[in-house]
Order: structure tokens, then C-alpha cells, then sequence
């Protein structure tokens, strides 16, 4: 069991590039996840899918986009990349539509780092 | 809107207990998490409270007040790998897919 896993690890892009940030999960979790976080603060949601086939906004979408391809996968996509938007990504996961501790707890890939020029 | 406030930075030493405060504004929610970010790491899940009272996880507990709007992280027997970030979390009623974050804890641990 892999877990969450992204791809890349790590990006440097320049002003104005594109680039999709790629997610999977082989827990068979309903839902996943972006989040984005700076230094000094909490974790901030991007967009989340609550199951394939659904996507919604979350606190900070202004920028991005995501596609939910199938129930592992989960893709974020700058298409044109701002310094604002350097920070690290972290995807991740949860099982919803089981009760308690089960569905509240969410599962975090590694992250990927991102710094635009 | 959501809002959870942490203090920024707490340090104790080892074999010590700390207690790390988490208070909250929101219309209502299913429950509280807790989760570990070592620096450079993901975050991972410690603990959840649905319901008022204290979750006993090993050295680990957490606390939840609905009344008061206010929760705590207790951790125990500290050791030297429990130097992390601690963040809460809630999920509110009126989304029920989104999780909240506060803005974290660092724990600095010294010998």
C-alpha cells in the first residue's frame, strides 16, 4: 500500500508557465483533496472532489484547476503560474461516508514543492 | 467564515507534558482533529473528538469543550521526536467535505 503519492517532489517554474501537479491514492477513498500551505500558517484548501466525477471550490481556488480522471486520481493545474502561488501542495485523502475517527481522518501525500520565478 | 487559533510556538522539555490550545469560531462541526507535521514532512492524523470529554491515544490525548469552543492536544512524556507542528482541524455542517485547518503549533522540545 502506496498510500498518496505526488508527482513531483519539487518545481521550479517560471512566470506565466503551466504545469499539473499529479495525485493518486490506493486506499479507495472516496474523496481527495489540494491543499496549500505557506510558512507560518495552517494548511488551506484549494479544491476538494467528494467522490469521481465532482469537483468544488475550496478556500483559495483563484488560479488553479483540477481534474478528479478517476477514483485514485486527482490533478491540480496552474496554467499560468504566478510567485504568489509558490508555496508546498499537499493532496490528500479520506474515506467519507463511514462514521467517526474513520471518516474524519485524512491521509497526506508527501507534498510537492513549488517555487515560481 | 471558519476560524481556529493556535498559539504559534510552544517549548518544553523532555519528560515534560504540554498542553496545546486550540479555539474556535464555526457553526457548527462534526468534531476536532489533531494532526503531527514534522518540518519537511506531511501531516498525519493523532487524534479526532466527536463529542466532549478526552480521547486517550497513548501519551497522546485530546480534549473537546463545545460550550466553551475550545479543544487541546496533551501530550505526555515528551520526547526529543515529538518536536513538530500540531495542527486542529474541523469539518463543518453546512459542507461537509471540507476540512478547516488552524494555523499550527510548533513544539519545540529541548533536552
Amino acid at each position: 500500500n502506496a498510500g498518496v503519492t505526488q508527482t513531483p517532489k519539487f518545481q521550479v517554474l517560471k512566470t506565466g508557465q503551466s504545469m499539473t501537479l499529479q495525485c493518486a491514492q490506493d486506499m479507495n477513498h472516496n474523496s481527495m483533496y489540494w491543499y496549500r500551505q505557506d510558512p507560518g500558517m495552517g494548511l488551506r484548501l484549494i479544491y476538494y472532489s467528494a467522490s469521481e466525477g465532482t469537483t468544488d471550490k475550496g478556500e483559495v481556488p483563484n488560479g488553479y484547476n483540477v481534474s478528479r480522471l478517476n477514483k485514485r486520481e486527482f490533478s491540480l493545474r496552474l496554467e499560468s503560474a504566478a510567485p504568489s502561488q509558490t508555496s508546498v501542495y499537499f493532496c490528500a485523502s479520506s474515506r467519507l461516508g463511514t462514521s467517526g475517527k474513520t471518516r474524519e481522518t485524512q491521509y497526506f501525500g508527501p507534498g510537492t514543492r513549488l517555487l515560481v520565478l | 467564515g471558519q476560524s481556529l487559533e493556535q498559539p504559534s510556538e510552544v517549548t518544553a522539555v523532555e519528560g515534560a507534558i504540554v498542553q496545546i490550545n486550540c479555539t474556535y469560531q464555526t457553526s457548527g462541526f462534526y468534531g476536532l482533529s489533531w494532526y503531527q507535521q514534522h518540518d519537511g514532512g506531511a501531516p498525519t492524523f493523532l487524534s479526532y473528538n466527536a463529542l466532549d470529554g478526552l480521547e486517550e491515544t497513548g501519551r497522546f490525548s485530546s480534549f473537546l469543550s463545545r460550550s466553551d469552543s475550545y479543544g487541546y492536544l496533551l501530550l505526555q512524556e515528551l520526547q526529543m521526536k515529538d518536536s513538530a507542528s500540531y495542527f486542529c482541524a474541523v469539518r463543518v455542517f453546512n459542507n461537509f467535505n471540507k476540512f478547516y485547518f488552524g494555523s499550527g503549533t510548533k513544539l519545540n522540545v529541548k533536552p
